[in-house]
């Protein structure tokens, strides 16, 4: 059984902190990594996604790899009320010509306090 | 454009109703998919087309009938649901269908509330 998990939260930090989500995955041969966001009642959002091990950067935000460690990270520098959301980990299992199937964590609850 | 639209925002039905869930992407991916998500869970995949061929179904009941007229639109017909089946209904786009490049974008989605 294929999985991916996340600490469910809430993950509480102060506005301007910087905000560290985790996420393990459980199948050696995943390829890619995407973190969404989901605000309450609304539909995810693609924030981030890496494929090779190391950093990558955008904006605010820091996705992490490890494969030999089989962890994903988010990191949120200078953390705003408005990031307060579910983070949602996923990972593609698969490579290459396949069927592209996300499966996902079960999300992160940030809060972010003014 | 990174846009996924999806009809209608909302839906009530009865169990003996048969309505249909639209989806429509212009942003020339070849793959899409389907997802249901109850509240505070992850949501779950139901069906991939690529290329216009369903490719993937998650075991779903035949009371969800997914179609895909054409690369752009995806469509799920309901029909003889059950108040379980009440969730919110996500459409997603990607380039392909899997490897690289196979960034998912989401619709707004359906809210469905099944009486």
């Amino acid at each position: 059984q294929k999985e991916v998990e996340q600490n469910s939260g809430p993950l509480s930090v102060p506005e301007g902190a910087i905000a560290s989500l985790n996420c393990t995955y459980s199948d050696r041969g995943s390829q890619s990594f995407f973190w969404y966001r989901q605000y309450s009642g609304k539909s995810p959002e693609l924030i981030m996604f890496i494929y090779s091990n190391g950093d990558k950067e955008d904006g605010r935000f820091t996705a992490q790899l490890n494969k030999a460690s089989q962890y994903v990270s988010l990191l949120i520098r200078d953390s705003q009320p408005s990031d307060s959301a579910t983070y949602l980990c996923a990972v593609n299992p698969n490579y290459g010509g396949s069927q592209g199937n996300l499966i996902f964590g079960k999300g992160t609850k940030l809060s972010v306090k003014p | 454009d990174t846009e996924v639209t999806q009809t209608p925002k909302h839906l009530v039905m009865g169990m003996t109703n048969k309505k249909s869930l639209k989806c429509e992407q212009h942003m020339g991916h070849r793959a899409m998919y389907w997802y249901k998500q109850k509240a505070k869970k992850p949501p779950e995949l139901m069906f991939v087309y690529s290329y216009e061929k369903l490719s993937i179904n998650e075991s779903v009941p035949s009371r969800f009938s997914p179609e895909c007229p054409n690369s752009s639109l995806l469509n799920l017909h309901l029909h003889a649901l059950q108040p379980e089946d009440s969730a919110l209904y996500l459409c997603a786009s990607s380039q392909e269908g899997g490897g690289w490049g196979n960034e998912q974008f989401f619709g707004p989605g359906t809210r469905l509330t099944v009486l």
